[in-house]
């Protein structure tokens, strides 16, 4: 089992181009979860999906939108990147329904986002 | 919504001492308390959690403690090795709302 697989490792945008950042989990996890970490921020939650076709808003979704593709996948997309998303996007999977985090959540490896 | 605050944001140790973690929440619905390890080039890994329904957790070296009426809880970890440097995280979680992560600690096991 490969977990949660994020890709890609690191990207480089200039302001206002757009790109999407791809996960995957091949633990049949119903839920799945998108976050940001910044330096003494902590991990703050971007969007989340407590099942397939079904999305909701965390604390800091805008300049973001979600689509949960399937069970497997879950995309973040800049629609038109700001230098103030430079971030690691770390995306995470668990297997309630709720998409509350009230189990075990599997971490990706990260994407490394810097916008110029 | 919910708030989590954690302290110490950075922590010293000597290899062979204890190290306490101490994070507060200001939902009382709050019921699941998570605390995650990231490893340096890592995304973070849960480590140990308890629910509101028990006071105090243990897993070897590691325990966590529940304070419902102060609204805090602590990660107590005991005789630290080199491979407890890590950068630390609490969360606070309940059934109707979303997960609230602390800002984490950076914990340095010193030689």
């Amino acid at each position: 089992n490969a977990g949660v697989t994020q890709t890609p490792k690191f990207q480089v945008l200039k302001t206002g181009q757009s790109m999407t950042l791809q996960c995957a989990q091949d633990m049949n996890h119903n839920s799945m979860y998108w976050y940001r970490q910044d330096p003494g921020m902590g991990l703050r939650l971007i969007y989340y999906s407590a099942s397939e076709g079904t999305t909701d808003k965390g604390e800091v979704p805008n300049g973001y939108n979600v689509s949960r593709l399937n069970k497997r996948e879950f995309s973040l997309r800049l629609e038109s990147a700001a230098p103030s998303q430079t971030s690691v996007y770390f995306c995470a999977s668990s297997q309630g329904t709720s998409g509350r985090g009230q189990e075990t959540q599997y971490f990706g490896p990260g994407t490394r986002l810097l916008v110029l | 919504g919910e708030n989590v605050e954690q302290h110490p944001s950075t922590l010293s140790v000597q290899e062979g001492d204890s190290a306490v973690i101490k994070c507060t929440y200001s939902d009382s619905a709050s019921n699941y308390f998570p605390w995650y390890k990231q490893e340096l080039g890592k995304g973070p890994q849960l480590i140990i959690d308890i629910r509101s329904n028990v006071g105090e957790k243990k897993d070897q070296r590691i325990a966590v403690t529940l304070n419902k009426t102060a609204k805090h809880f602590s990660l107590h970890i005991t005789e630290t090795q080199p491979e407890d440097s890590a950068v630390y995280f609490c969360a606070a979680s309940h059934r109707d709302d979303k997960i609230i992560f602390g800002k984490g600690t950076r914990l340095h096991i010193l030689p």
